[in-house]
């Protein structure tokens, strides 16, 4: 049973350029979730999507990001004209369901630098 | 909305010390707590969580955690530490009402030495 995939792994972009990172939910998995973590910083909350919709997305800066979860295909965080501040490790999370106390399970990330 | 203070960035110790790592969260309402554990370039991997029910939680590896309401506080501990234990750990608070994500603390660097 695999769990949340992530790839990229790892990715280099130049500023203005676009970043995609694609995550796939555990198998039967329903809601995603994006966090990003920045050194000495944690994990910072973006966004938490179910199938075709936006639950919250508080998390996401206001311009250049954004992020889909369509019924077929993984989720994608796409990150448009990309700056130095960007650089960060990129994180996806799976859940079964939207119940609060579920666990749920992350996948090994995405490191995005911006050169 | 809610918050979580870890109160130390890093705690080094030596082999077989016990350990504690400490979290305070902030919340109006009620909450759930959890801890999870990232190895050098992983994911997070949960340890434990407390939902409802007894105060004292078992996790994997050992790890136990205690909610206390009153303090605010859910204390990550481990009686024996290993090397491999060495780790960031991180706090996370999340709200009971459904379709709320897990905010988590700053992490707390653990350096477990021979």
């Amino acid at each position: 049973n695999a769990g949340v995939m992530q790839n990229p792994r790892h990715l280099v972009r130049r500023r203005g350029q676009e970043a995609r990172l694609r995550c796939s939910p555990m198998k039967g998995h329903s809601h995603v979730y994006w966090y990003r973590q920045l050194p000495e910083e944690g994990l910072k909350f973006m966004v938490y999507l179910q199938k075709e919709n936006i639950i919250d997305e508080s998390g996401m800066p206001k311009e250049r990001f954004s992020a889909e979860f369509p019924k077929e295909g993984p989720s994608i965080l796409r990150i448009q004209q990309v700056v130095r501040g960007d650089s960060a490790a990129y994180f996806c999370a799976s859940s079964l369901s939207g119940e609060s106390g579920n666990t749920i399970y992350f996948g090994e990330g995405s490191w995005l630098t911006v050169v | 909305a809610q918050s979580v203070t870890q109160l130390d960035s890093q705690v080094p110790v030596f082999e077989e010390a016990p350990v504690e790592l400490r979290c305070n969260y902030s919340s109006s309402v009620s909450v759930y707590l959890f801890w999870y554990v990232q190895y050098p370039n992983q994911g997070l991997q949960l340890l434990l969580k407390y939902l409802s029910g007894s105060t004292l939680v078992k996790g994997i590896n050992g790890f136990e955690a205690e909610f206390n309401k009153s303090q605010t506080s859910f204390h990550l501990r481990k009686p024996s530490v290993h090397i491999s234990d060495t780790a960031e750990y991180f706090c996370a608070v999340s709200d009971q009402k459904a379709g709320t994500a897990l905010i988590f603390g700053k992490g707390t660097t653990l350096s477990v030495s021979s």
